[in-house]
């Protein structure tokens, strides 16, 4: 079957780095998405890999290794507005969006 | 990126009454969408594929006869919630996925109550 695996809770501190991370398991791989959704909210896209290394985007940068099944989010200079849920979501071979379950970030001060 | 807008944001209902919720594409045409559901704290899972002019695809343990999907026109697709149930309380949200490297694009989401 096919398997998103995400930590389920991580907590931080304001202005630190966070790292999200996400393992997979799919038949076939076509790229692999971090959204970020606050409670009741649709999620809203983040990043997008589909080929192996890192993705830079202002304070987030994802980063991807097709061969270990494995993605990162990280985040920096956390910001309280940061504490959301975050879904990792890989394309599969069907170019069906699987969800992980997402990892729910806790930013303190 | 496309814009897409579900309606309503929030609905309460009485046992045994229907829901529909639409969901439109205000500037692409989507031929395919796509509905999900979420219960507090858990993930998003596909409910249905929702094809233009044809019939949907319903994954596997979705009722068909209880949630009516339509997709009669490229911008609008709708969800019924038929003889709604407490269980079927939940946070439906509709997508429109591009091909490629292209995001999913979400409607704003529908929080059902049933009660």
């Amino acid at each position: 079957g096919q398997n998103i695996d995400q930590p389920t809770e991580m907590t931080a501190t304001e202005g630190a780095i966070v790292q999200i991370n996400c393992t997979y398991q799919t038949s076939g791989f076509n790229g692999l998405f971090w959204y970020q959704q606050h409670a009741g909210e649709a999620p809203t896209f983040l990043s997008y890999n589909v080929l192996d290394g890192l993705e830079e985007k202002g304070r987030f940068s994802s980063f991807l290794s097709r061969s270990k099944g494995y993605s990162y989010l990280l985040l920096k200079e956390l910001q309280m507005k940061d504490s959301a849920s975050y879904l990792c979501a890989v394309r599969d071979g069907n170019y069906q969006l699987i969800w992980g379950a997402g990892t729910k970030l806790i930013i303190k001060p | 990126g496309a814009v897409v807008s579900q309606h309503p944001s929030w609905v309460i209902c009485k046992s045994g009454t229907s829901v529909k919720i639409e969901c439109r594409s205000l500037d692409f045409q989507a031929t395919t969408m796509f509905w999900y559901r979420q219960f507090p704290k858990q993930s998003l899972m596909l409910m249905a594929t929702s094809n233009e002019g044809s019939k949907a695809t319903y994954e596997q343990g979705v009722e068909k006869d209880k949630f009516l999907i339509n997709h009669a026109s490229l911008t609008l697709s709708t969800l019924t919630v038929t003889s709604a149930h407490p269980e079927d309380s939940s946070f439906y949200i509709c997508s429109v996925a591009g091909g490629g490297d292209t995001e999913a694009f979400f409607g704003q989401g529908t929080r059902l109550t049933v009660v």
